[in-house]
């Protein structure tokens, strides 16, 4: 199936300070999708990225699709302790349209 | 929230004994979805279907199957449960595959 590989695996941060989470293919992508899972949650979609170069913001997060469509990040600006919890990715190639989900990063916001 | 919801949503199960998870939807959408999650290693699929009676196997599906008589409707299946099958299992449902995809609130399983 396709490969995705998220980076890091976790993320303390101090409240205020920013953090970004990188998703990477070996191959191009036709679209990604990124996920919020709060701690006892369920996975809660957030944005999908369908063209070369899109970026798209939601209030203090930026999503960033690259140009080459392989890579995406998520940058979230002064983090608040309502952001903890783990960001996925979800990515689909021209191969199958069906998303493989990235292991996630796990986001710590300490107040 | 979609309307999505998944029975039962923990369970408490001996190695060897057959075990179903049910998820229901009341959105009418075709894509249904099986999850596992387990730490370190997100959300791996097991089986998906694309319609009614029509399903196909996801990266993890060894030990499991499924089936969807309804389109509201799709079952998880263990028949017969191992302890490396503790985990938890989320459904999800979306329009298309390369649509959003909504999430069940899951279901904690653990095989003793």
């Amino acid at each position: 199936g396709q490969q995705v590989m998220q980076i890091p695996q976790y993320q303390h941060v101090q409240e205020g300070e920013d953090f970004t989470t990188y998703c990477n293919s070996s191959t191009t992508l036709s679209n990604i999708q990124w996920y919020k899972q709060r701690p006892g949650g369920h996975p809660v979609f957030l944005i999908q990225l369908v063209k070369s170069g899109e970026v798209k913001k939601q209030k203090r997060l930026t999503f960033q699709f690259g140009e080459a469509k392989k890579n995406s990040s998520l940058h979230i600006t002064a983090t608040q302790t309502t952001d903890v919890g783990t960001y996925f990715c979800a990515v689909a190639s021209g191969g199958s349209y069906i998303p493989t989900f990235g292991r996630g990063t796990s986001l710590i916001v300490h107040p | 929230d979609a309307g999505i919801t998944q029975s039962p949503r923990h369970k408490v199960t001996e190695t060897g004994t057959p075990v179903t998870l049910r998820c229901h939807q009341t959105e009418n959408h075709r894509y249904m979805y099986w999850y596992r999650q387990d730490p370190g290693h997100g959300l791996r699929l097991i089986h998906y279907s694309y319609g009614v009676k029509d399903t196909d196997k996801g990266e993890v599906s060894d030990g499991y199957s499924v089936s969807r008589s309804k389109t509201e409707d799709f079952l998880l299946t263990l028949e017969s449960a191992t302890s490396s099958q503790t985990s938890v299992y989320f459904c999800a449902i979306s329009e298309q595959p390369s649509y959003e995809q909504y999430f069940g609130p899951g279901t904690r399983l653990t095989v003793t």
